[in-house]
């Protein structure tokens, strides 16, 4: 399964643009980049996914690089309630069970 | 519409003792996984199931039993609670439909203490 490194913490002030990096060197053709965020200890919230194209949902935007090695969720007017940690994911290919194998996250912290 | 439900919230168990998870969701999804989360680190995988009637292990299978019997519902056991497991566990639910892809709902955890 194909693993993600992302930057352990970030720090954003409020209203400006978080730019969360995320590396998948390894991810397979089929591999979807899903991104998700945890506040507290709550359940993970899903924020956005993509396999080749960029996309974009009225939470944030979502940049993949042209060789699929890595991407950038851009959470365009970040505010305090952002701050959570967020997870970078390359989720298995369905006919494989469609995991969603998580790494260690970014702790993003945004300041007013 | 409740979306996963997880049950109990809390619990604390004595070493040894045994105890299921319940898992609930109302959105007919097809696949349903199990996770872990302690202190500092992301979720892993404990077992996860793509249909009624069919489970596969993650990658933390060991000291835990799952049972898929209604498509609605995931049950997590731990047969004899040890002092590593005790940790947040998440369940979660996602439906694949033809070419396109959804995100996956998250439960809001259960929250496991082993004395």
């Amino acid at each position: 399964d194909a693993k993600t490194t992302q930057p352990t913490s970030m720090d954003c002030a409020e209203g400006r643009a978080a730019n969360l990096p995320c590396n998948h060197s390894t991810i397979s053709g089929n591999e979807y980049v899903y991104w998700y965020r945890q506040i507290h200890s709550q359940g993970p919230q899903y924020i956005i996914h993509g396999l080749k194209n960029n996309e974009t949902n009225e939470m944030a935007s979502l940049i993949i690089t042209e060789d699929r090695k890595s991407s950038t969720l851009i959470l365009p007017h970040a505010t305090l309630r952002d701050t959570a940690v967020y997870y970078c994911i390359v989720r298995v290919a369905y006919n494989q069970g469609g995991k969603l194998i998580f790494g260690q996250g970014t702790e993003l912290s945004v300041k007013p | 519409n409740a979306g996963v439900t997880q049950t109990p919230k809390f619990r604390v168990l004595k070493t040894g003792q045994s105890m299921t998870l319940l898992c609930a969701q109302d959105m007919n999804h097809e696949y349903m996984y199990w996770y872990r989360q302690d202190p500092g680190m992301g979720l892993r995988l404990i077992h996860y199931s793509v249909g009624e009637g069919t489970t596969a292990k993650g990658e933390v299978p060991d000291g835990y039993n799952v049972s898929r019997l209604k498509k609605q519902n995931f049950l997590l056991g731990l047969e004899s609670a040890a002092p590593s497991q005790t940790s947040v566990y998440f369940c979660a639910s996602s439906y694949p439909r033809g070419g396109i892809q959804y995100g996956y709902t998250f439960g809001s955890g259960t929250r496991l203490t082993v004395v």
